[in-house]
């Protein structure tokens, strides 16, 4: 079962920055968030990931709480090309390095 | 660097039938893992394999298995197909078993 829970869809503004929310109060010290998206019928693209402190990187930001049972990952200027189901995730470390993805996050960028 | 290809894009079988999917993983990783994803669900985990070997498997019937070959590509058979089969599989590679994945654009399984 996915470790994570993220609003069903969001909408945003062309230009503006885009904030999207995943809670994991149940995380374990050693587990990191993970965030990939994935746009219609392709593979998902891996966009950041942390553990416990803030990243980024060429497309986004994460900011992670700092009791890490939440965070965001921050789309600065995001465009229509943005337009994706964005999955946070826990990586679960029970053998094999699995991502357990859940339903994610539809994230509609409007002109 | 070449990125983690896949083939066939789509797929057409009946049901019973059986099918092998192909997976070319990017320059320099070692580890292969698949999923599947049902229309409108988030991707599965089926299986992993690192360095030619099973490291994981995820809540899948022994009717799915898999190959890692020398150069790290991989299969992923499936036997005996069902309708739930119909998917679309996806693999993707990392560097090592506790590196990000990188997904390939997956292949389309339709089971009729």
């Amino acid at each position: 079962d996915a470790k994570t829970t993220q609003p069903t869809s969001m909408d945003c503004a062309e230009g503006r920055a885009a904030n999207l929310p995943c809670n994991h109060s149940t995380i374990s010290g050693n587990e990191y968030v993970y965030w990939y998206r994935q746009i219609h019928s392709q593979g998902p693209q891996y966009i950041i990931h942390g553990l416990k402190n803030n990243e980024t990187n060429e497309m986004a930001s994460l900011i992670i709480t700092e009791d890490r049972k939440s965070s965001t990952l921050i789309l600065p200027h995001a465009t229509l090309r943005d337009t994706a189901v964005y999955y946070c995730i826990v990586r679960v470390f029970q053998g094999a390095q699995k991502l357990v993805f859940g339903q994610g996050t539809r994230l509609t960028i409007n002109p | 660097e070449t990125g983690v290809t896949q083939s066939p894009t789509h797929l057409i079988k009946t049901r019973g039938q059986q099918v092998t999917l192909r997976c070319s993983s990017q320059s320099g990783h070692n580890t292969v893992s698949w999923y599947q994803q049902a229309l409108g669900q988030g991707p599965q985990f089926i299986f992993q394999y690192y360095r030619e070997e099973e490291n994981g498997r995820g809540n899948f019937p022994p009717r799915f298995s898999g190959l890692q070959f020398p150069n790290y590509s991989s299969e992923l058979n499936v036997n005996a197909l069902e309708l739930d089969d119909s998917a679309l599989y996806l693999c993707a590679s990392s560097r090592n078993t506790d590196n990000e994945q990188f997904f390939g654009p997956g292949t389309r399984l339709t089971v009729l």
